[in-house]
């Protein structure tokens, strides 16, 4: 699987949009992007995820560059209860090994009122 | 709709001691997962299952047994319990043939978590 890289933490104003950035550049063609967040002491919650087109959905949306070595999810109007750990990870969607997903260390987002 | 439910909430045992830590899901999902979390890092798989009946090891099986013997099931146990083993553990299960709409077997279900402290 393709190492991701994201900044250990970061912090955005409440009502603003919060860009979190996610390196990948070992990133293969088969691989998805996909995003998890994890608020304070619960389990992981799905984002988002996509493979080469941008994507949007009701709660964040995905950019990746077009040499998909990197990638940024969107939350375009953060809230309070946006504060949590953001997961990128990247994976295939076939093959013997589905749905192994291997979390790292995420971005502490902290979204200040 | 309960979706993944992980019981006990929170548990602590003695060295040495067993324990299953029970996970449901209703969803009729075909995956099963269990990861642990330790403070400050991100989620290790211990265990999947793709179905009833066949299990794998993850990153971190050792100390560690499962079983699936229907869909909605899959008890994590722990046979002798170490103080490694104290963490927070969460299920998740991923993926329904039956299942419409967005269809990925790396969208997983996460449960609340087991908090366990082996002392």
């Amino acid at each position: 699987d393709a190492k991701t890289t994201q900044p250990p933490s970061m912090d955005c104003a409440e009502g603003r949009a919060a860009n979190l950035p996610c390196n990948h550049s070992t990133i293969s063609g088969n691989e998805y992007v996909y995003w998890y967040r994890q608020i304070h002491s619960q389990g992981p919650q799905y984002i988002i995820h996509g493979l080469k087109n941008n994507e949007t959905n009701e709660m964040a949306s995905l950019i990746i560059t077009e040499d998909r070595k990197s990638s940024t999810l969107i939350l375009p109007h953060a809230t309070l209860r946006d504060t949590a750990v953001y997961y990128c990870i990247v994976r295939v969607d076939r093959g013997s090994t589905l749905g192994r997903l291997y979390f790292g260390r995420g971005t502490q987002l902290t979204v200040w009122p | 709709n309960a979706g993944v439910t992980q019981t006990p909430k929170f548990r602590i045992l003695k060295i040495g001691q067993s324990m299953t830590l029970q996970c449901a899901q209703d969803m009729n999902h075909n995956y099963m997962y269990w990861y642990r979390q330790d403070p400050g890092m991100g989620l290790k798989l211990i265990y999947y299952s793709v179905g009833a009946g066949i299990t794998d090891k993850g990153e971190v099986p050792n100390g560690y047994n499962v079983s699936r013997s229907t869909t909605e099931d899959f008890p994590l146990r722990l046979e002798l319990a170490a103080p490694s083993q104290t963490s927070v553990y969460f299920c998740a299960s991923s993926y329904s043939i039956q299942a419409g709409g967005v269809r990925s077997k790396n969208i997983q279900y996460f449960g609340a978590g087991t908090r366990l402290s082996v002392l």
